[in-house]
């Protein structure tokens, strides 16, 4: 079984903190994601990764970066949090190629306070 | 960019009926790939059924299957006996074919809530 995980369900940090989340996959899938989830948006992609020390903005980049120095896992770093960040974050994964399914994780509900 | 709508934000069901959940879509491209996706309460993502666009018979999971119209832009999922574990969020997602480049990057709609009511 494909396994995404995450390394906190729940999170809670100040404005200015900044934030690491990290998501490890164990089926040597080539490509890595990251979204946030907010009511009435869906899923928005933040970064992706398709290989090693490689990533590619998504569609809502701002005020985030990342991180993949191994295959295996895929950070999300907020460098200086804010209130607006306060959102659920799904990190997933996938092999490389068409149409193949992505594996998600758990989620960590962030909140910025 | 592509779009995906789901303009039902919340639909229920009696256990055992069938209940079609709708999602358009808007795209420039001929060939790309369709997803549903749901998520269960507190449960992680999970593959529902695909289909990718090219081919004109429509896809079915068991009791999922889905109603593409290429034309339309519309990919509904149609679920069949309802059953109390279909309960979660539904997503409809889009995936193109740039040849080689799109690294399997969805662009999800705004998800539905589905609740089956025993």
């Amino acid at each position: 079984d494909v396994k995404v995980t995450q390394s906190s369900r729940y999170l809670v940090k100040r404005t200015g903190e900044k934030v690491f989340l990290e998501c490890v996959q164990d089926m040597d899938h080539e490509n890595m994601f990251w979204y946030r989830q907010d009511p009435g948006l869906g899923l928005r992609l933040i970064y992706f990764s398709y290989d090693v020390k490689m990533k590619e903005k998504g569609d809502i980049p701002e005020g985030y970066s990342v991180s993949r120095e191994k295959k295996e896992r895929f950070s999300l770093i907020l460098e200086s949090a804010s209130t607006n960040q306060t959102s659920m974050y799904l990190c997933a994964s996938s092999l490389q190629g068409y149409m193949n399914e992505q594996y998600f994780g758990p989620g960590t509900r962030l909140t910025v306070t | 960019a592509q779009t995906v709508t789901q303009s039902q934000p919340e639909m229920s069901v009696q256990e055992a009926e069938t209940v079609t959940l709708s999602c358009t879509y808007d795209t420039s491209e001929s060939n790309y790939y369709l997803f549903w996706y749901k998520q269960p309460p507190s449960r992680q993502m999970i593959l529902v059924i695909r289909q990718e666009a090219y081919k004109q018979q429509n896809a079915t999971e068991n009791r999922f299957s889905v109603n593409f119209q290429k034309a339309a832009k519309s990919f509904s999922l149609k679920i069949s006996d309802s059953q109390l574990g279909d309960t979660a969020m539904y997503f409809c997602a889009f995936m193109s074919y740039l040849g080689g480049t799109s690294y399997g990057k969805l662009t999800f709609g705004q998800g539905t809530i589905l609740t089956v009511h025993p």
